[in-house]
């Protein structure tokens, strides 16, 4: 089975500033795809970003970026120039391929930017 | 993303009552999920469907059962609701995609039972 684990319960960052938010991953897999969902406090979960695990380019999402480590499993997201709109629980998710595509998720991070 | 709707928003309900919960989408998607989210937990997975015909357990399926009654729906149902059974559900959908796959939410259920 896989497990997620993000290390980091709670975090802030004032706006305008660089925050990263760590993840890791236990999988024996080697097919797989990675994600962070926002869940601000509309509760509407939102993709940020997705990374498959056979591109060792990390992936960008305008603000949003990763460092994928593969041999190390671990995933972490960067958001760059924080905005007060990004105050939200921050999710990491895994996926393993071709095995009902279920989602796994890691425990959250609650974000706080401050103005 | 208005493009997966679910109803209720909110429900409160009593402890033994049925209740059922409805997922509907215009992404035409063919898969859809069903997750569960508790207070400062992830989301894990209730029940999942590939297609009209394909119905799956998820993780927690216990105590739930499910309906896909067409591509664009997908209900979920608590034959006698019990108080931990209060939780966040969200449906989601996907199809696969160039070599890729990434599931799409709807805006989440709060369900309460007393």
């Amino acid at each position: 089975a896989q497990t997620v684990t993000q290390s980091q319960p709670e975090m802030s960052v004032q706006e305008a500033e660089t925050v990263t938010l760590s993840c890791t991953y236990d999988t024996s897999e080697n097919n797989y795809y990675l994600f962070w969902y926002k869940q601000p406090p509309s509760r509407q979960m939102i993709l940020v970003i997705r990374q498959e695990a056979y591109k060792q380019q990390n992936a960008t999402e305008n603000r949003f970026s990763v460092n994928f480590q593969k041999a190390a499993k671990s995933f972490s997201l960067k958001i760059s120039d924080s905005q007060l709109g990004d105050t939200a629980m921050y999710f990491c998710a895994f996926m393993r391929v071709n095995a009902g595509n279920m989602l796994t998720f890691g425990g959250g991070t609650r974000l706080m930017v401050k103005p | 993303d208005a493009d997966v709707t679910q109803t209720p928003r909110n429900r409160i309900t009593k402890t033994g009552k049925r209740i059922m919960l409805e997922c509907s989408q215009t992404k035409g998607h063919d898969r859809m999920y069903w997750y569960r989210q508790d207070p400062g937990l992830g989301l894990r997975l209730i029940y999942y469907s590939f297609d009209v015909k394909d119905i799956n357990k998820g993780e927690i399926s216990d105590g739930y059962s499910v309906s896909r009654q067409a591509q664009a729906k997908f209900s979920l149902s608590l034959e006698s609701a019990i108080p931990n059974q209060t939780a966040l559900y969200f449906c989601a959908t996907s199809v696969p995609s160039g070599g890729t796959e990434t599931q799409y939410f709807g805006p989440g259920t709060r369900l309460l039972v007393l």
